[in-house]
């Protein structure tokens, strides 16, 4: 199985502040990569997909990047709504397999 | 708009049976593969099932192999999660969710989940 390695666990950042989220995949998955963001009770919403594509509605602030085995999910300039958990998910083989979660706070 | 509205959820004791549905409307329900992710309190996600768009293919994860079943009714819009011999451990929020396999798979709708609690 795929092993898909997140970090950080959590982090806080404030208003306006650029914040970096990684996952590192345990082999080659290619562009196979998505990124979830959930609020507290609400299900998971699809930011990115392709590693580097931007969901439907998603402002344009949020933002993917692939190095080798590595991906980045990017928050240009954080706001007051984008506080939650957010999860990558690797689509190149069965099983499906996502990261274990970064909790993001506002300071 | 997009809709996937679980049912089915509720407290079961270990070892016993439980059927999930998914109502899909807003798409052509039949041209999509659909699946079945899982959250267990505060913890994170798991996939748990995958079909095809006729039925034909199915996939699961070893955690869940050999004893949860998925379906779907295409005339229905329907979708199906038989789980049997239940385990503590499939004590989660269960989502159904649109399953995109061409190029890069993912999963693009969610319902708004249905829990499921394995207790005695």
């Amino acid at each position: 199985d795929i092993q898909m390695t997140q970090s950080p666990a959590s982090l806080s950042a404030s208003l306006e502040e650029i914040v970096t989220i990684t996952c590192q995949a345990s082999q080659d998955i290619g562009n196979w990569l998505a990124w979830y963001q959930q609020k507290p009770g609400k299900s998971p919403q699809l930011l990115i997909y392709g590693a580097t594509s931007l969901a439907d509605g998603v402002p344009s602030r949020f933002s993917g990047s692939r190095s080798g085995t590595q991906y980045s999910l990017k928050i240009s300039r954080l706001q007051v709504e984008d506080p939650g958990i957010y999860y990558c998910l690797q689509g190149y083989s069965a099983p499906w397999t996502f990261g274990g979660g970064t909790k993001l706070e506002l300071k | 708009e997009v809709q996937l509205v679980e049912s089915g959820g509720g407290l079961v004791q270990p070892g016993r049976s439980l059927k999930l549905s998914c109502a899909a409307s807003g798409f052509t329900f039949s041209n999509y593969y659909m699946a079945w992710v899982r959250q267990a309190p505060k913890k994170g996600l798991e996939w748990v099932a995958t079909i095809s768009t006729s039925g034909s293919r199915t996939y699961y994860p070893d955690s869940v192999k050999g004893r949860f079943t998925i379906s779907r009714d295409n005339a229905k819009s329907s979708l199906y999660l038989q789980m049997n011999s239940l385990k503590s451990e499939d004590t989660a929020t269960y989502y159904c969710a649109r399953h995109r396999v061409l190029q890069s798979p993912y999963f693009d709708y969610w319902g708004q989940g249905v829990m499921v609690t394995v207790s005695s």
